[in-house]
């Protein structure tokens, strides 16, 4: 199974703040990849897919990047909202994996 | 509103079963590939299976693997998970999930673009 390494496990960023969440693979898997955020009590909530491809209805700040083995998801103006716990989620052959989470606090 | 409702959680002791069953409104559940994900209290999400859109094609995470059964019934347009031998680690919450294929630059990409709120499942006796 391809394993995916998520990193920070979590961080504490101020408002207005850029922060970058990565995710690497255990091997190649092209784009095949997927960001996620959930919050508390909630199911999660698609912002990413494909590696860079902004879901309908996401905030513009979100962006992901990176292809093959090495991946990010990047907020460029950090909001209270964006409180939340972060997931990737490869899709390139099975079984899918996910990150390991990364939880995101607003100093 | 577009959107996937699951049912069927409960509390159920070791080596029972439970079904679960995913339902669609806003949309043809049958045009489309469902996976299913749950959450551990307190833990990350772990993938546990996919059904293609016709049902022909069927994957299954390890752990699940030989006691969860997923399967469709599209006259009612619906998909179920059915799970034995439970067992305490299966505690979870389990979603239901839509994957849209999207084409992007002449290739089909996997978009998990719709997530029912989620069933809890507690193993204990």
């Amino acid at each position: 199974a391809i394993q995916m390494t998520q990193s920070p496990s979590s961080l504490s960023a101020s408002v207005g703040d850029r922060v970058t969440i990565t995710c690497r693979a255990s091997q190649d898997i092209r784009n095949d990849l997927g960001w996620f955020q959930q919050k508390p009590g909630k199911a999660p909530k698609l912002l990413i897919y494909a590696a860079s491809n902004l879901q309908g209805g996401v905030p513009s700040r979100f962006s992901g990047s990176g292809s093959g083995t090495d991946f990010s998801l990047t907020i460029s103006s950090l909001q209270p909202e964006d409180s939340a716990t972060y997931y990737c989620l490869q899709d390139y052959s099975y079984p899918f994996t996910f990150g390991q989470g990364t939880r995101l606090e607003i100093k | 509103e577009v959107q996937l409702v699951e049912s069927g959680g409960g509390l159920v002791q070791p080596g029972g079963s439970l079904r679960l069953s995913c339902a669609a409104s806003g949309f043809t559940l049958n045009n489309y590939q469902v996976i299913w994900v749950r959450q551990a209290p307190g833990k990350g999400l772990e993938w546990i299976s996919y059904i293609s859109s016709s049902g022909n094609t069927i994957h299954y995470a390890d752990s699940v693997r030989g006691r969860f059964t997923v399967s469709r019934d599209h006259a009612i347009n619906s998909v179920y998970l059915q799970m034995s031998s439970l067992r305490a680690e299966d505690t979870a919450v389990y979603y239901c999930v839509r994957d849209l294929d999207t084409l992007i630059q002449g290739l089909w990409e996997d978009a998990f673009d719709i997530w029912g709120q989620g069933t809890t499942v507690t193993v204990s006796s």
